[in-house]
């Protein structure tokens, strides 16, 4: 069965810490997102990657970086956690235009 | 304007009914269009997929496009509380890789 595993489910991270946040899909996929949802907000896109060691801000990428280093995997990464990041994240990846197949989602808090 | 629009719901109906969900888009450019189902903690899963004007069946669910109206709308019949989730519309132009999703409708389905 593919699928894409996010690495935790949940995480309760301290304002200032780095996070994170790791995602691995076995598909072969190209394309790899990261999205936050928020209720009312919907899907926001953070970033997202087409290749290996490429990258594209999304929407709203202001306090997050991504690495992309092997096509399976993509890590999101919280330089520096505020409690405004305290959100439901979500990777999907997808094959060039097709549709996504989306993790599970990793809720994270930030106190 | 939002490329995609979605009224949030959310939308209660007794176990039985017929449930039609909606999302009107602005771009004429859009030709992939779908529809995902996000239960509570978790992330959405594709439900349907279609790429031209008309009616896709699919079991209890039928995707409908309208592309002279810019209108999508998904039909549950016989509806059980295990439809009880957030339906989330996507659309694609098919040239590029990244999905324009609504906010979504949170749909509760009442014994």
């Amino acid at each position: 069965d593919v699928k894409v595993t996010q690495s935790s489910r949940y995480l309760v991270k301290r304002t200032g810490e780095k996070v994170f946040l790791e995602c691995v899909q076995d598909m072969d996929h190209e394309n790899m997102f990261w999205y936050r949802q928020d209720p009312g907000l919907g899907l926001r896109l953070i970033y997202f990657s087409y290749d290996v060691k490429m990258k594209e801000k999304g929407d709203i990428p202001e306090g997050y970086s991504v690495s992309r280093e092997k096509k399976e995997r993509f890590s999101l990464i919280l330089e520096s956690a505020s409690t405004n990041q305290t959100s439901m994240y979500l990777c999907a990846s997808s094959f060039r235009t097709g549709s996504y197949t989306f993790g599970s989602g990793t809720r994270l808090t930030v106190v | 304007q939002k490329e995609v629009e979605q009224d949030p719901g959310p939308l209660s109906v007794p176990e039985g009914a017929i449930v039609s969900l909606n999302c009107t888009y602005s771009n004429s450019a859009f030709q992939y269009f779908m529809w995902y189902r996000q239960y509570s903690r978790k992330g959405p899963e594709l439900l349907m997929y279609t790429y031209s004007s008309g009616n896709k069946e699919d079991g209890r669910f039928t995707a409908q496009v309208d592309k002279s109206s810019k209108y999508i709308s998904l039909f549950i019949r016989d509806s059980q509380p295990s439809d009880s989730a957030t339906y989330l519309c996507a659309i694609n132009t098919g040239t590029a890789s990244k999905l324009t999703f609504g906010t979504g409708t949170r749909l509760q389905v009442t014994l």
